[in-house]
């Protein structure tokens, strides 16, 4: 089956500097790619929508120039959370599709700000 | 706009089946999906439902969707304690170019 890879893992980071995560589609071409964020013990709040070779559309109240995100190819997206905070500390997920196909998801990543 | 609810907690005896419910409003969802999430991992696809079935069946797992309630349930036979974790609904209006919108998650709770 589809399979999305997501990196890091789990990443820790100190108050004020940048984390890019990785998502990448594996054996299909992701034309959409959907970034999710997860407080403990929340539901999945969606943050932002980027098809591939456009701008994404963030969610409202979502701030686009601290998260930004890139999808330049049909197998890679990247978030990256720009000067965090330790409110941005968070499980961030990714959720590549493709028209007819589904949703595949990664497997996560659990960043910390210190 | 789109709403999902489930409840938010279930405890069942290891060997007994697990219903987990939820509704949703958007008439228009074509796909509902179930998914299972154990702590600190993502996703896992459990089972969908096209809007047009009223059942499906997979091993374990049975999907039962009344499309005039606006209701979807999970049923888990057998249930074992490796099915402890959080189970979200999921809605869609189509299959990928949409984003899905998911319940609160139930967490399952399996009782040795």
């Amino acid at each position: 089956g589809a399979v999305v890879s997501q990196h890091p893992s789990r990443v820790i980071c100190k108050s004020g500097t940048s984390v890019k995560i990785e998502c990448r589609s594996l054996d299909f071409q992701a034309t959409t790619m959907f970034w999710y964020r997860q407080f403990p013990k929340q539901s999945l709040m969606l943050m932002a929508t980027s098809n591939e070779g456009s701008k994404a559309t963030y969610e409202q109240g979502v701030e686009k120039d601290k998260f930004l995100i890139n999808h330049a190819s049909l197998t890679l997206s990247t978030l990256t959370v720009t000067s965090a905070h330790p409110e941005d500390s968070s499980f961030y997920i990714c959720s590549a599709s493709r028209q007819g196909y589904g949703y595949t998801f990664g497997s996560g990543t659990r960043l910390t700000v210190v | 706009g789109e709403d999902v609810e489930q409840s938010l907690f279930l405890s069942v005896r290891e060997g007994d089946s697990s219903v987990i419910n939820c509704t949703y409003t958007d008439s228009s969802s074509t796909y509902l999906y179930w998914y299972k999430q154990e702590p600190g991992a993502g996703l896992q696809l459990l089972t969908y439902i096209f809007s047009n079935m009223d059942m499906k069946q997979d091993q374990r797992l049975t999907v039962l969707l009344n499309k005039k309630d606006k209701h979807l349930s999970l049923r888990i036979a057998d249930t074992q304690t490796g099915d402890s974790a959080i189970y979200f609904c999921a809605e869609s209006l189509n299959s990928g170019n949409t984003p899905l919108v998911f319940g609160k998650g139930t967490r399952l709770s399996v009782i040795a």
